[in-house]
């Protein structure tokens, strides 16, 4: 089967940058995809990588390794807003999600 | 372009009925599916298809059935409401479900059962 495995939570100040991480076990997948998600609202398409290396999406940049079946979430210059769960996902026609990281950003 | 529209928003149910939730996107997307969410488990898969006519089991089939006439609409149905089926529902829709596409999620149907 797949799994995704996420920290619980992260709590960062505002203006930094945090790191998301996320470990897979999979026996074969299409990619990696991240997800936001504010409180009582619905996910929200982030970033998605289809080849190892990084992608860039303004603020929010994702990596993927599938040598180490290993991916991140960056979140530069937080803000107040960027507070919400963050998911990963592999992706295929079963696109299985994380349990999600939940980020507390602090003024 | 109202994008995936999901109704109803609220749903409360006695244990034991029966009901359709409704999910309908006009993007014209061939892959729809629809998650569970409930606290600390993030989005678990019920059931997805990769176009008319065509549906598969996900995670967390049991207790619910799909069927899929139309590119259009997917709709959920619980055959008899459990408690241990409140949740939040989302129905998503992609171009492909390759993963490659990003996919587009309704605003949800928060079911209590009682």
């Amino acid at each position: 089967g797949q799994s995704l495995e996420q920290p619980s939570e992260v709590t960062a100040v505002e203006g930094a940058i945090v790191q998301i991480n996320c470990t897979y076990q999979t026996s074969g997948f299409y990619g990696l995809s991240w997800y936001q998600q504010h409180d009582g609202g619905a996910p929200t398409f982030l970033s998605y990588n289809a080849l190892d290396g990084l992608e860039e999406t303004g603020r929010f940049s994702s990596f993927l390794s599938r040598s180490d079946s290993y991916g991140y979430l960056l979140l530069q210059e937080l803000q107040m807003k960027d507070s919400a769960s963050y998911f990963c996902a592999l992706g295929g026609f079963k696109t299985i999600f994380g349990a999600g990281t939940r980020l507390f950003v602090k003024a | 372009n109202a994008g995936v529209t999901q109704t109803p928003k609220f749903q409360v149910l006695k244990t034991g009925q029966s009901m359709t939730l409704q999910c309908a996107q006009d993007m014209n997307h061939e892959y729809m599916s629809w998650y569970r969410q409930d606290p600390g488990m993030g989005l678990r898969l019920i059931h997805y298809s990769v176009g008319a006519g065509i549906t598969d089991q996900g995670e967390v089939p049991n207790g619910y059935n799909v069927s899929r006439s139309t590119t259009e609409d997917f709709p959920l149905r619980l055959l008899s409401a459990a408690p241990s089926q409140t949740s939040v529902y989302f129905c998503a829709s992609s171009y492909r479900g390759q993963g490659d596409a990003e996919a587009f999620f309704g605003q949800g149907t928060r079911l209590t059962v009682v």
